[in-house]
């Protein structure tokens, strides 16, 4: 049972154009939701996080949406450079368990 | 400056022949995690501990075990390695389990393949 999804598994944005990224979630107590990025042969790294009692957190080119009603977030990178380009993953985590759940990442090719 | 280190960072074993990979830290993390992540699957988490107490997942199977000897290193040990079980395993720490906006912090990976 996959508590957060991601549906698409890729998406191609010119560069300076806005990436948008989209996840959902089912489990309603999940109450902290992280983004990861990924490169090939790296690690995931942290890029931005959103506590559920807010619905907007923002770094820079990244803001991170939270509709909790539709279970539902969004990573927005204004405006995507080609550096851009890797793997995005969404985590969701619920302080009465303790492990992050992870979706199936979405491959973000930002093209020069 | 890496902080979790993993190694080897490829791991060719055969099948049924047992394997260890090895995780450090330099953050002083409280918590490692071990996943295990497929092609285009999301890491699924296998275990964890906090501090020195182990906490293995229900569905985590009897075949892979760890060891964490000190704070600093955690070890993922596959007992006898099935062609399924070729996959990246990623380790992971935070500084609590509780986790109060503390994002995990990852390794590279162990890419491990079985022949």
């Amino acid at each position: 049972d996959q508590q957060v999804k991601q549906n698409s598994p890729s998406l191609s944005v010119q560069e300076g154009r806005i990436s948008i990224l989209n996840c959902d979630y089912t489990n309603s107590m999940f109450d902290y939701f992280l983004w990861y990025k990924k490169y090939p042969a790296e690690g995931p790294t942290f890029l931005i996080s959103i506590s559920s009692i807010k619905d907007k957190n923002e770094d820079g080119r990244f803001t991170v949406f939270l509709n909790k009603s539709a279970k539902h977030l969004s990573l927005h990178i204004v405006p995507s450079q080609p550096g851009d380009s890797a793997v995005y993953f969404c985590a969701a985590y619920a302080n009465t368990g303790n492990q992050f759940y992870f979706g199936t990442g979405t491959s973000l090719t930002v093209i020069p | 400056d890496a902080m979790v280190i993993q190694n080897p960072r490829y791991q060719v074993t055969q099948f049924g022949k047992p394997v260890t990979l090895s995780c450090s830290q330099t953050l002083n993390h409280n918590v490692m995690y071990w996943y295990q992540q497929k092609s285009s699957q999301a890491p699924k988490l296998l275990f964890h501990y906090y501090d020195k107490d182990f906490n293995n997942e229900a569905d985590t199977p009897d075949n892979f075990q760890s060891r964490r000897p000190n704070t600093s290193f955690c070890f993922l040990d596959i007992r006898s390695p099935g062609l399924g079980d070729a996959a990246m395993y990623l380790c992971a720490t935070s500084r609590d389990r509780r986790h109060s906006n503390q994002p995990q912090h990852f390794g590279d990976g162990t890419r491990l393949s079985i022949l």
